[in-house]
């Protein structure tokens, strides 16, 4: 069964830093590129970027460039989404999401959602 | 960046009834780059639709959508109450990548 699995659920204050995961299984990792999505409470759906794991393209949304990095370990099937100093925020779900082999192809498998709360 | 605005924000209907919802794009681009999301409560969305009117594995064929260049719709036939949901559209055709704002769905 093909699946993304996310890391759990994380508090953290102003000015820490995180990382999330999202590990995958049942399809070869590398051929396939993998995203991250945004959504706040009662909100839509917002694309943050996407990763080719086989030689680390990363494309970023303008919206998110310099604010996070994703990246990936490909010995463990694992792609990340980082933070090097989180901001105060109302909570957010990030979903990690699988795209196609190629550019410009949905998202056809979502993970569960990790929440993040960033507040003092 | 593409906008897409849905129409209507929310659609309350009756089971049996049929839905209609609309996905608008700021600029045109090729159909082949355009999918529909289901979203059920406290869940991950999930793929509906891509290519505008290519239904996602186990799909029901309840579900169809069409469109081209500014303006796609995905119709619901046959409501049941397991459709609730927020039903979100994406274009794929150019980075970033975008979503409408959702519409969602009530059954009455």
């Amino acid at each position: 069964e093909v699946q993304l699995v996310q890391s759990g659920a994380e508090v953290k204050k102003p000015g820490e830093s995180l990382k999330i995961s999202c590990k995958a299984s049942g399809y070869t990792f590398t051929s396939y590129w993998i995203g991250w999505v945004r959504q706040m409470p009662g909100k839509g759906l917002e694309w943050m970027g996407i990763i080719y794991p086989r030689d680390s393209d990363t494309k970023y949304s303008p919206s998110f460039q310099g604010q996070v990095t994703i990246s990936v370990d490909t010995s463990i099937s694992t792609a990340y989404l980082q933070w090097s100093s989180l901001k105060a925020s109302a909570p957010a779900m990030y979903f990690c999401v699988r795209s196609g082999s190629g550019w410009g192809e949905p998202f056809d498998i979502w993970g569960q959602g990790t929440m993040v709360t960033v507040s003092s | 960046e593409i906008v897409l605005t849905q129409s209507p924000g929310t659609l309350s209907l009756s089971p049996g009834e049929r839905a209609t919802l609309s996905c608008r794009a700021s600029q045109s681009f090729v159909s082949t780059f355009l999918a529909w999301y289901q979203q059920k409560p406290g869940q991950a969305p999930r793929l509906l639709m891509s290519g505008a009117s290519n239904r996602a594995t186990g799909v029901p064929d309840r579900f169809t959508g069409g469109g081209s260049g500014t303006d796609f719709t995905l119709h619901i036939n046959r409501l049941e109450p397991e459709d609730v949901a927020v039903y979100f559209c994406q274009q794929y055709w150019s980075s970033p990548y975008t979503f409408g704002q959702g519409t969602r769905l009530e059954i009455k």
